[in-house]
């Protein structure tokens, strides 16, 4: 298995602009996670989905924030308009249901 | 609620010394317990994990035991490498949850000098 995928591995973009995070679970994953990850404030829980179902988004930080699963092998986590302080790594993490999540590679995001 | 704290790091340590690192959680119920490690520029990989009390999870040298009675779970190898350096996370999965989510701690960043 090729393990969480994530594109792209690094995105640098200018206040303002749109960006899109992509994720491909784990194949037979029902749970897909977003986070954030910053000195500041460690590892964030963004939002995370059951079978495709968005399950608790109270840590998306703000409307500038968008998450969706259209099925069960991709995910798109959506910035517009991106700030500096979006500064981050954001991974993607999957599980079966079971207690083990399984992360990707991250993406690092720089907003000039 | 559900929640991790972790000691604050960083911590370095010579190789071949003995590392402690401590966790302590809250939780509702009966929590599954974690440690996830993250290498430099790498996504969080499971390290080992204990599901009940009195547990010990153990993995590449690291063990952690499952203490219900002082609702710990400190991560402990009794001879650090070089190669362990990495940042360390504690966290939890609420008993009785059949959600998947898991409660991370801050984090502790290991550094092992030759």
């Amino acid at each position: 298995d090729a393990g969480v995928i994530q594109s792209p591995r690094h995105e640098v973009t200018e206040m303002g602009q749109e960006v899109t995070l992509r994720c491909k679970p784990i194949s037979g994953h029902d749970y897909l996670f977003w986070y954030r990850q910053t000195m500041m404030r460690g590892l964030e829980l963004l939002i995370y989905f059951n079978n495709n179902v968005p399950i608790d988004d109270s840590g998306m930080p703000e409307d500038r924030f968008s998450a969706k699963m259209p099925n069960a092998s991709f995910s798109t986590l959506k910035i517009q308009p991106s700030e500096p302080r979006d500064s981050a790594v954001y991974f993607c993490a999957s599980t079966p249901g079971q207690e083990t999540q399984y992360f990707g590679p991250g993406t690092r995001l720089l907003v000039l | 609620g559900n929640s991790v704290t972790q000691m604050e790091g960083p911590v370095t340590l010579s190789e071949e010394a003995f590392l402690t690192i401590n966790c302590t959680y809250t939780a509702t119920g009966y929590p599954s317990l974690f440690w996830y490690v993250q290498y430099p520029g790498e996504g969080l990989q499971l390290l080992l994990k204990a599901t009940k009390a009195d547990d010990k999870g153990s993995n590449k040298g690291f063990e952690a035991t499952y203490r219900k009675e002082t609702t710990s779970f400190h991560l402990e190898k009794g001879s650090v490498q070089v190669s362990d350096s990495a940042v360390y996370f504690c966290a939890l999965k609420g008993g009785g949850s059949t959600l998947g989510r898991l409660y991370f701690g801050r984090g502790t960043q290991l550094t092992v000098w030759p």
